[in-house]
């Protein structure tokens, strides 16, 4: 258990549809971050939040649409997305953003598996 | 252009064999070097993290080593078990104001007995 949160696990969803996905942690961190993770490729950062204030958006698509309420959650809804879409997608946590390595560790969720038809 | 190579891609070893992950970097300027961990299903797992006056970094049987001025970083599996199967990425922070991260590929590890 590392602390951070995902639902669902896994989600199978059509190009139409709208759906979100939800992140939470209970570490006490001010940072949060959404991660997409595709078969042999590295991991693609897409969104940075820090203090609930988005701090990086990586030149991501705007059907992918990212929500930071407070410090402890994170949503990242999804619109008419493309089969390409189709990976897991990573939520991670860290006390900073920057500064000691110790404090920007990322704790990251066990991931939501997106199959999208 | 900044990036980080692992090999090899994926491994099989025996149960109780030991065996040593490989990381190259072009990451510059570096700030420090995380090894990652991750299960099938599971997120990452930190591992180790390196700076660039630490030069080696243990935590159980793993072990991991740092050249900064060769750029290369390996991480060391000592008597493997069967729950070391999994995926090792190796994560490389960059020292400027952006702190970007540039993840490897992995290494696929596979313990069989």
């Amino acid at each position: 258990e590392t602390g951070v949160t995902q639902t669902p696990r896994h989600l199978v969803m059509g190009m139409t549809n709208k759906k979100s996905l939800k992140c939470e942690q209970h570490l006490g961190h001010n940072a949060m971050y959404w991660y997409k993770q595709s078969a042999k490729k590295p991991l693609e950062l897409m969104f940075v939040y820090n203090f609930k204030e988005q701090t990086e958006n990586n030149s991501v698509p705007s059907r992918f649409s990212p929500e930071c309420p407070n410090s402890s959650h994170l949503f990242l809804h999804l619109h008419t997305l493309q089969p390409e879409d189709s990976a897991l997608y990573l939520c991670a946590s860290s006390q900073a953003l920057a500064g000691e390595p110790k404090k920007n560790i990322q704790y990251f969720g066990a991931g939501t598996r997106l199959s999208v038809l | 252009k900044n990036q980080v190579e692992q090999s090899p891609q994926s491994l099989i070893i025996l149960e109780g064999k030991n065996c040593t992950l490989q990381c190259n970097y072009t990451v510059s300027p570096f700030s420090n070097l995380r090894w990652y961990k991750q299960d099938t299903g599971r997120g990452p797992v930190s591992l180790t993290i390196m700076t660039f006056s630490e030069n080696t970094k243990s935590n159980g049987r793993y072990t991991a080593t740092l050249d900064a001025d060769t750029k290369q970083s390996s991480l060391h599996i000592t008597a493997s078990q069967l729950s070391d199967s999994a995926s090792y990425i190796c994560v490389v922070r960059e020292q400027t104001g952006a702190n970007n991260l540039f993840f490897g590929t992995g290494t696929r590890l596979t313990v069989i007995p």
